[in-house]
């Protein structure tokens, strides 16, 4: 069974600029949920898409926005970037909503803004 | 005050030695509380999985539960240098809600 995948690996941008991150959940999986981990900062909590639908969102700006596609993938974007939101961003899948416990993770895209 | 809250080490101890990592919460409702694993530029994996208080054992890893105390501890037995990696806890009051993680603590395993 595959597992959670993200593209693309590492992605270098500009001040200003804007990026798009993208996620393949496990086959059969219906819950997204995106983090941010800045070094030394643990797992900050980004989104979480359900069905297509956005669950919750985490204490983030608005230029923090994303989707969920009719076949479960997801897109995160992040506008206007700022150097401090270099980091590593993980997506995360679960099975269903009322199981987002057991959350799989993608080995994650490594965001730096310059 | 964090809802968890967790050292973030490192934690640098000898193989074979027995490991323990902690974490304290300040949330009563928790009652779901996990461990995940994460190695250097991976994706945190999910190690141990409790619900409420008690013990789960698998292998060389047991996971304790102390909801009178809002403490919860990993155990690692006769550590290996593959051990070496950062321990998440993650916990939620219900499975429909999301998690909410400590920092993580690193971990060396010295051969």
């Amino acid at each position: 069974e595959a597992g959670v995948t993200q593209s693309p690996t590492h992605l270098i941008k500009t001040r200003g600029q804007q990026a798009t991150l993208r996620c393949s959940p496990i086959s059969g999986h219906t819950s997204v949920y995106w983090y941010q981990q800045a070094l030394g900062l643990g797992l900050q909590f980004l989104l979480w898409y359900d069905e297509g639908e956005e669950r919750n969102r985490g204490n983030f700006p608005p230029r923090f926005s994303g989707r969920q596609f009719p076949n479960y993938s997801s897109e995160l974007n992040v506008n206007a970037l700022e150097l401090e939101d270099s980091a590593l961003y993980l997506c995360a899948s679960s099975p269903w909503a009322a199981g987002n416990n057991e959350q799989f993770f993608g080995p994650g895209t490594r965001l730096t803004v310059l | 005050q964090k809802e968890v809250e967790q050292d973030p080490g490192p934690l640098s101890v000898p193989e074979g030695a027995i490991v323990s990592l902690n974490c304290t919460y300040s949330n009563s409702a928790f009652q779901y509380f996990m461990w995940y694993r994460q190695y250097s530029r991976k994706g945190p994996e999910l190690l141990m999985y409790t619900y409420s208080s008690g013990n789960k054992e698998d292998g060389r890893f047991t996971a304790q539960v102390d909801k009178s105390s809002k403490y919860i501890s990993l155990f690692i037995r006769d550590s290996q240098p593959s051990d070496s990696a950062t321990y998440l806890c993650a916990m939620s009051a219900d499975s429909n809600y999301q998690l909410i993680w400590g920092a993580g603590t690193k971990l060396i395993i010295k051969p």
